[in-house]
């Protein structure tokens, strides 16, 4: 069975301080590594997917890297609107993707 | 380019009742999915169809809960006779393809089943 474990649940950082989220999984014939980010009462924004360990993203402030384990999220110097909930998603085979339960995440001015 | 259509944005209904959500896809897109997302929780996968036709419906509660996509473009999830742990957020996403697409998601449907 397909499992994604993300840390921490929740995370609170100053503007400006960076930080990293972390997402663990173990699949079967892994297809893509998702990263989507959702603000409260909307649907999940796709960010990026990477598709073999060793890749790398980088969209704005946010970075995703991914090994044959894991996959982090590197935020540098976040703003206060890159506050959201970040969902981590693996699809294998021809399924759908299995989601982690997201680190929600804090940017205080 | 549009998005993912869905509707209604939120229903509230009494237990026992029957609802229905209403998708339409990103135009073009051949594979069309439903997700559960319960408060606090990642989204749940709850049935995949590929044009008009299913891949993978083994998270669906097929007692309770059916879905069809006719002509293989829009697609409707219906839940019957509904109970209080049904209330979450009913997502619906599509991609071009099953595999390693990028797969985008609508703004949900709101049920609160009381």
């Amino acid at each position: 069975e397909d499992q994604v474990t993300q840390s921490p649940e929740a995370l609170r950082l100053q503007e400006g301080e960076s930080s990293s989220l972390n997402c663990s999984y173990t699949v079967s014939g892994l297809r893509g590594l998702f990263w989507y980010r959702q603000d409260p009462g909307k649907g999940p924004e796709f960010l990026f997917t990477l598709y073999s360990a060793g890749e790398e993203k980088e969209k704005e402030r946010l970075k995703a890297t991914l090994t044959k384990k894991e996959s982090f999220l590197h935020i540098t110097a976040p703003k206060p609107e890159d506050s959201a909930t970040y969902l981590c998603a693996v699809q294998a085979s021809l399924n759908g993707l299995t989601f982690g339960k997201g680190t929600h995440l804090i940017i205080q001015p | 380019e549009a998005g993912v259509a869905q509707s209604p944005r939120y229903k509230i209904i009494e237990k026992r009742q029957s609802v229905a959500f209403w998708c339409n896809p990103i135009s073009g897109h051949a594979t069309l999915y439903w997700y559960q997302q319960i408060l606090g929780q990642g989204p749940k996968l709850l049935i995949q169809f590929q044009n008009n036709g299913v891949v993978d419906d083994s998270q669906l509660p097929k007692d309770r809960f059916s879905a069809e996509r006719l002509k293989g473009v829009d697609s409707t999830l219906k839940i019957q006779p509904a109970k209080l742990e049904d209330s979450a957020v009913y997502l619906c996403a599509s991609s071009l393809g099953f595999s390693g697409n990028t797969i985008y998601f609508g703004e949900g449907s709101w049920l609160t089943v009381v």
